[in-house]
């Protein structure tokens, strides 16, 4: 069965600092991975998503991923936090058949000037 | 512009009634989904739709149902046997080709009191 561990429920950056939002996947087949961000009471929002074409997936918003393999990772970073990034971001990863998504627990960022 | 409407944005009710929570989407997409949030849970399967007239329960389908009657529309009615019914409701819709991301709408906030 597929999961996600999202390591640090709470990450706080100073702007301008490097973001790097952790995410460790569980799958018995290749996976399909997922990162998405949430602004408070909206909906969810696609960053990027890794489907088994290049490792290092550049997405919106100057973030991008990489997926490796032997470290069953899928890491969210960005050279450089703006005040605006603070949000609550998810890794998902795609659950068997019919697209269903297994989602974390969700990681907030905070930005402080 | 194509989309994922959800309404109300914010649904009050007194404990022990049943509500519904609707889900229109105008993207043309097969598949539907309902997800449950809380806070540090992450996003929770309730029930999803591949095809008209055809749904399948999710992780915590306990005390919700659904119908799809229209390929556009998903409602969900969260019933008084849902022990614990304040959460907020987020419905998603994927394409049928290959695999893609699911859209989100914007949520529906209930507070049961």
């Amino acid at each position: 069965a597929q999961s996600v561990t999202q390591l640090g429920s709470h990450v706080s950056v100073s702007e301008g600092a490097l973001v790097l939002l952790r995410c460790n996947y569980s799958s018995s087949v290749p996976p399909y991975l997922f990162w998405y961000v949430q602004y408070p009471n909206q909906g969810l929002q696609l960053l990027l998503k890794y489907t088994s074409a290049a490792t290092l997936v550049k997405g919106i918003n100057g973030f991008e991923a990489e997926f490796k393999k032997s470290e069953t990772s899928f890491h969210l970073t960005k050279p450089s936090a703006h005040m605006s990034d603070a949000a609550e971001y998810f890794c998902a990863v795609r659950s068997g058949g019919y697209n269903k998504l297994i989602f974390g627990a969700g990681t907030r960022l905070a930005v402080h000037p | 512009d194509g989309g994922i409407t959800q309404s109300p944005k914010y649904l009050f009710r007194k404990e022990g009634q049943n509500v519904t929570l609707s889900c229109e989407q105008n993207l043309n997409h097969d598949a539907m989904y309902w997800y449950r949030q809380d806070p540090g849970q992450g996003l929770r399967l309730i029930y999803y739709s591949q095809i008209v007239n055809d749904f399948q329960k999710g992780d915590i389908a306990e005390g919700y149902s659904v119908s799809r009657e229209k390929k556009e529309s998903f409602p969900l009615t969260v019933t008084s046997a849902q022990k614990n019914p304040t959460a907020f409701y987020l419905c998603a819709s994927i394409g049928d080709r290959g695999f893609n991301e699911q859209f989100f709408g914007p949520g529906t906030r209930l507070t049961v009191l």
